[in-house]
């Protein structure tokens, strides 16, 4: 199996732009999460999905960010617009039914200048 | 309020020595506790789960202990090499839901030579 498949891996865009960051789930997993990862707060849930469905959004900062999964093999995490403060290393994981841990991606690194 | 814990940020030990990290919480009433291993530039990988009606769970190289009255697990690399140098990260799962888990900061090993 391939793993959790992020992209891109790095992006580097200007304040104000929109950013859409992709994740495709291990096949079979049912529940997907998104997490941020900075220096000064460490790894942070924003949303997760069961079933395709979100069913805690309670991590996301604003409203500038948004998460969809349309299907059980891909979702996208969108900032518009993006800002400075939203530069951090975003990890999409994925865990199967009835077990506990998580398999995560190779991140993607989001700077915003 | 919430709090994880690792108590050490930067360990350093001498290899062939046991490095032991310590994870502590307030205020959570987990079902699990997890470790993982984060490389610089990569998403972490699981190491270890422990239920909180288990006491110690090992593999390989690796214990963990969990302690539901101290609130503390602790994290045993035995006969430490140079390639277990890494961060280490803890994370809680209050049996919400699978996979969603609180992290800790991490502690980042280094194992010399």
């Amino acid at each position: 199996d391939a793993g959790v498949i992020q992209s891109p891996r790095h992006e580097v865009t200007e304040m104000g732009q929109e950013v859409t960051l992709r994740c495709k789930p291990i096949s079979g997993h049912n529940s997907l999460f998104w997490y941020r990862q900075t220096m000064m707060r460490g790894l942070e849930l924003l949303i997760y999905f069961n079933n395709n469905v979100p069913i805690d959004d309670s991590g996301m900062p604003e409203d500038r960010f948004s998460a969809k999964m349309p299907n059980a093999s891909f979702s996208t995490l969108k900032i518009q617009p993006s800002e400075p403060r939203d530069s951090a290393v975003y990890f999409c994981a994925s865990v199967g039914r009835n077990t506990g841990e998580l398999f995560f991606g190779e991140g993607s690194r989001l700077t915003v200048l | 309020s919430q709090k994880i814990e690792q108590n050490s940020e930067a360990l350093n030990i001498q290899e062939g020595k046991t490095a032991t990290l310590t994870c502590n919480y307030t205020n959570y009433s987990p079902a699990y506790l997890q470790w993982y291993r984060q490389d610089p530039g990569r998403g972490p990988v699981f190491l270890l789960l422990i239920r909180e009606n288990e006491k110690e769970k090992r593999k390989e190289r690796l214990k963990v202990t969990f302690d539901t009255t101290l609130k503390q697990s602790l994290f045993h690399i035995t006969a430490s090499q140079p390639a277990d140098s890494a961060t280490y990260l803890c994370a809680l799962d209050e049996g919400t839901s699978y996979g969603k888990l609180t992290f800790g900061q991490g502690t980042i090993l280094t194992v010399h030579p």
